[in-house]
């Protein structure tokens, strides 16, 4: 079946180290984004790509990186600089088209879970 | 402003009711609207998109008022599995940016 695999589901890290949460997709997907989710809270954009070696900053894209060579594949580092980084992030993929004929949608990957020790 | 606005609840109704939730949306060229379900501590998942003409897909009725810049959703016979977190999701004009909103929480009591 179809769909985006986010690794590691639970992750913890020490203070000033950098992390880097994957985010695979077989969909053929051209766009890929990445969410943070604090309790209680909606989404918040970290970065998004339009296709391959091309990304754009989000609206909270401060202390992340992201890069994307393959179309496939989305990874997101979280580095020491970002100040707040416990949260719960999501990777989801979406394709042009109409929204009718089901493209146009966001789907979403099953989360990954960083804590900061 | 936020470009999604909801009320965040929760909702508390007992089985077998109707609800309602609204969403706003502040930029006017927004072009797909969507709610999505969010369980505790899980992705969010795609309910429904709406369509200018309103749709429907079983107890679930979704309708769009672009005058008002505004999104419903409308739950009939409530059951306990609908108990969830609703988002509501705007594609921001530039189809490949989407706005979310902070969701509403409804609790469906027996």
């Amino acid at each position: 079946d179809g769909g985006i695999t986010q690794s590691p589901k639970y992750l913890f890290r020490k203070e000033g180290q950098n992390v880097t949460l994957s985010c695979e997709q077989n969909l053929n997907h051209d766009a890929m984004y990445w969410y943070r989710q604090d309790p209680g809270q909606g989404l918040r954009l970290i970065y998004y790509s339009q296709i391959v070696n091309d990304f754009q900053k989000g609206d909270i894209a401060e202390g992340y990186s992201v890069s994307r060579e393959k179309k496939e594949s989305f990874p997101l580092t979280v580095t020491s600089a970002q100040k707040n980084p416990t949260a719960f992030y999501l990777c989801a993929s979406s394709s042009p088209g109409q929204v009718s004929s089901g493209a146009n949608v966001l789907t979403f990957g099953a989360g990954s879970r960083l804590t900061v020790l | 402003r936020k470009e999604v606005e909801q009320d965040p609840g929760p909702f508390n109704v007992p089985e077998g009711a109707t609800v309602a939730f609204n969403c706003t949306y502040s930029n006017s060229a927004s072009q797909s609207f969507f709610w999505y379900r969010q369980d505790c501590r899980k992705e969010p998942k795609l309910l429904m998109s709406v369509y200018s003409s309103g749709n429907e897909d079983g107890r679930f009725t979704a309708q769009l008022n672009r005058a008002s810049q505004y999104i419903s959703l409308l739950i009939r016979d409530s059951k306990l599995s609908d108990s969830a977190t609703y988002l509501c999701v705007v594609n921001g004009g530039n189809f490949n940016k989407f706005y979310f909103g902070s969701g509403t929480k409804l609790n469906v009591k027996p």
